[in-house]
């Protein structure tokens, strides 16, 4: 059990750039969630994977917004046309499918500078 | 909408004392999970306890034990025996157990005192 992780664990791009980031959840985690943090604020919530489907989204999930999880084990969240309000911690969290579902393990997150 | 509140920005505690952090969550259901975690400075969130709201017995893990109070919606974490290593931003969480989103406080953070 290597943890979630998350890659990359910065990026600093210009604002109208298109990004991506990746997330590679607990092995064997069929449940995935992202989330974004701003400065000094709790994580929010952004979308929900179980296995290969994406069952939940948030309003704060824009059309900009991307997720994916094609074979329901790394997901990617993109982002196109960045924003400087965009800037934030992205984090990624897994659970398992059964026993101990309600609980989310959190990686380490990508931090996105938007110029 | 379910909401979480942590009313204290920021506490202080000295090491070898006992703190308590406070969490008020708003609710129409019956059947959800409640979590503290830690989150250091540049570091990953950490899970710290969890409570399940059909439990009436607070839980507990070492040094850190929570008092649930339903009827209240209050959560409260109590560190005993503080140590620098707990300095970090904790966060009070809320899942309900038939939705996938988890709610989150705007956390406080802990600064421990040698």
């Amino acid at each position: 059990d290597t943890g979630v992780s998350q890659d990359p664990r910065h990026k600093i791009t210009k604002r109208g750039q298109n990004v991506t980031f990746r997330c590679d959840p607990i092995s064997e985690h069929n449940r995935l969630y992202w989330y974004r943090q701003t400065l000094g604020q709790g994580p929010e919530f952004l979308t929900y994977f179980q296995n290969e489907a994406q069952l939940e989204k948030s309003r704060l999930l824009s059309d900009r917004f991307s997720a994916e999880r094609p074979k329901g084990s790394f997901s990617t969240l993109e982002i196109q046309r960045t924003e400087q309000g965009d800037s934030a911690m992205y984090l990624c969290a897994s659970s398992p499918g059964t026993g101990g579902w309600e609980t989310q393990y959190f990686g380490p997150g990508t931090r996105l500078l938007v110029l | 909408a379910q909401t979480v509140t942590q009313s204290q920005p920021e506490m202080s505690v000295q090491e070898a004392e006992t703190v308590t952090l406070s969490c008020t969550y708003d609710t129409s259901e019956s059947d959800y999970y409640l979590f503290w975690y830690k989150q250091p400075p540049s570091r990953q969130m950490i899970l710290v306890i969890r409570q399940e709201a059909y439990k009436q017995q607070n839980a507990t893990e070492n040094r850190f034990s929570v008092n649930f109070q339903k009827a209240a919606k209050s959560f409260s974490l109590k560190i005993s025996d503080s140590q620098l290593g707990d300095a970090a931003m904790y966060f009070c969480a809320y899942r309900s157990a038939i939705s996938n989103d988890m709610r989150f406080g705007a956390g406080t953070r802990l600064t421990v005192k040698p």
